[in-house]
């Protein structure tokens, strides 16, 4: 089992260039997030996806939009990109049973900068 | 007030010390709780979930106080592989999980 994967690793873009973060996971999960971690702030949630088919707002999703292509990939997508969104990317799935919380398994994440 | 909430540290310690992280939680309905683990640059990974009952694996004990809305975590006897960022996450009525920003430690010979 691979866990989650993520591409690319890292990435430089330019203001206005557009580009997606690619996500996979193998666990057959329902669940699957995308966040970004800046430094001193967390991880901080931009979108998830209870389960195929459906997609939600998380915490800061402006500039940002996903789609759940299938059960196992989830893509994340900047439009224009901005500077403010240089930052950590980290795609994870889990499978929240009904009552609980579970645990969340994390891609290795990608390396965006935007100049 | 920030739904949960760490002191960022950094906790610097001796090799063999015992250090306690603290968390405190905003949402009353939280129904679950556990505690990562980040090396520098790499992906967060599950240390431990956290119980009413409080639970222990091996030099590490986790605790949940729901009255006073904080859990805890425990290291004993720490090494310099216990090196890292501690982050605390709190599981709702949404089962969307909230993260900390997180404790950083580090342990000296």
């Amino acid at each position: 089992n691979a866990g989650v994967t993520q591409t690319p690793k890292f990435q430089v873009l330019k203001t206005g260039q557009s580009m997606t973060l690619q996500c996979a996971q193998d666990m057959n999960h329902n669940s699957m997030y995308w966040y970004r971690q800046d430094p001193g702030m967390g991880l901080r949630l931009i979108y998830y996806s209870a389960s195929e088919g459906t997609t939600d707002k998380g915490e800061v999703p402006n500039g940002y939009n996903v789609s759940r292509l299938n059960k196992r990939e989830f893509s994340l997508r900047l439009e224009s990109a901005a500077p403010s969104q240089t930052s950590v990317y980290f795609c994870a799935s889990s499978d929240p049973r009904r009552g609980r919380g579970d645990e969340q398994f994390f891609g290795p994440g990608t390396r965006l900068t935007v100049l | 007030r920030k739904e949960v909430e760490q002191d960022p540290g950094p906790f610097n310690v001796p090799e063999g010390a015992t250090v306690a992280f603290n968390c405190t939680y905003s949402n009353s309905a939280s129904q679950s709780f556990f505690w990562y683990r980040q090396d520098c640059r790499k992906e967060p990974k599950l240390l431990m979930s956290v119980y009413s009952s409080g639970n222990e694996d091996g030099r590490f004990t986790a605790q949940l106080n729901r009255a006073s809305q904080y859990i805890s975590l425990l290291i004993r006897d720490s090494k310099l592989s216990d090196s890292a960022t501690y982050l605390c996450v709190v599981v709702g009525g949404s089962y969307i999980p909230t993260f900390g920003r997180g404790t950083s430690l580090i342990v000296h010979p």
